[in-house]
């Protein structure tokens, strides 16, 4: 593995609750992003970041927040959980050249 | 907007067979990535395809980029059951200067049977 660690791997909530996700990376890699897997979408871009608090909107990154104050941690925010946001959640990392991508293991995150 | 599409969505092989899988993406794009998911894994890292004409090959899996057809091929020769897993192409964007963003497609799950 590619130095990534996502947290919690599982979790079960209720609606209308906030959660709140952890990358964590040991590579000291500049980008960060944050991927939702859904059957059928393959994987969606919800949030990304070129920095510490740099970040900026992926393709469906409504209901979603994020933040970086330091370079290893990206965090996920779901102010408000809702029942379509339950999905994989998969954090990923590049290298400066971009050669790869590389990716965590996922949580896996239901809201009932 | 960029559109990424793989095709077949499914594909059942018996061993020793070959076959394709395509990826064919709408706008222009110089690169092109594909992964290997295992069921409840995470994604492992293929190939990065960075030019037109590129073609990359491990073990019985070779991949190939065509810009000007804005296809890519992942081809599998003489399956085992140890490729059953699904596929994905991912299609990079630029932005910020030299980050990309990626693209991916809704993947191919590929079932080798004996």
């Amino acid at each position: 593995d590619a130095g990534i660690t996502q947290s919690p791997r599982h979790k079960v909530t209720e609606t209308g609750t906030p959660v709140t996700l952890r990358c964590h990376q040991t590579e000291n890699h500049r980008y960060m992003y944050w991927y939702r897997q859904d059957p059928g979408h393959g994987l969606r871009l919800i949030h990304y970041s070129y920095g510490v608090k740099d970040t900026d909107k992926g393709e469906v990154s409504d209901g979603y927040s994020v933040s970086r104050s330091k370079t290893e941690d990206f965090l996920l925010t779901l102010e408000s959980a809702t029942s379509s946001q339950t999905s994989v959640y998969f954090c990923a990392i590049s290298t400066e050249t971009n050669e790869k991508l590389f990716f965590g293991s996922g949580t896996q995150l239901s809201v009932l | 907007e960029l559109k990424v599409e793989q095709n077949p969505l499914f594909l059942s092989m018996q061993e020793g067979k070959n076959y394709t899988i395509y990826c064919n993406y709408s706008t222009t794009s110089d690169r092109l990535y594909w992964y290997r998911q295992d069921p409840g894994k995470s994604l492992e890292s293929l190939f990065v395809l960075l030019s037109n004409g590129a073609v990359k090959q491990e073990g019985r899996l070779m991949a190939s980029l065509d810009t000007k057809a804005r296809l890519s091929t992942l081809h599998i020769t003489a399956a085992v059951h140890d490729l059953s897993a699904t596929y994905f192409c991912a299609v990079a964007r630029t932005w910020g200067g030299s980050n990309y963003k990626l693209t991916f497609g809704k993947g191919t799950l590929l079932t080798v049977n004996p």
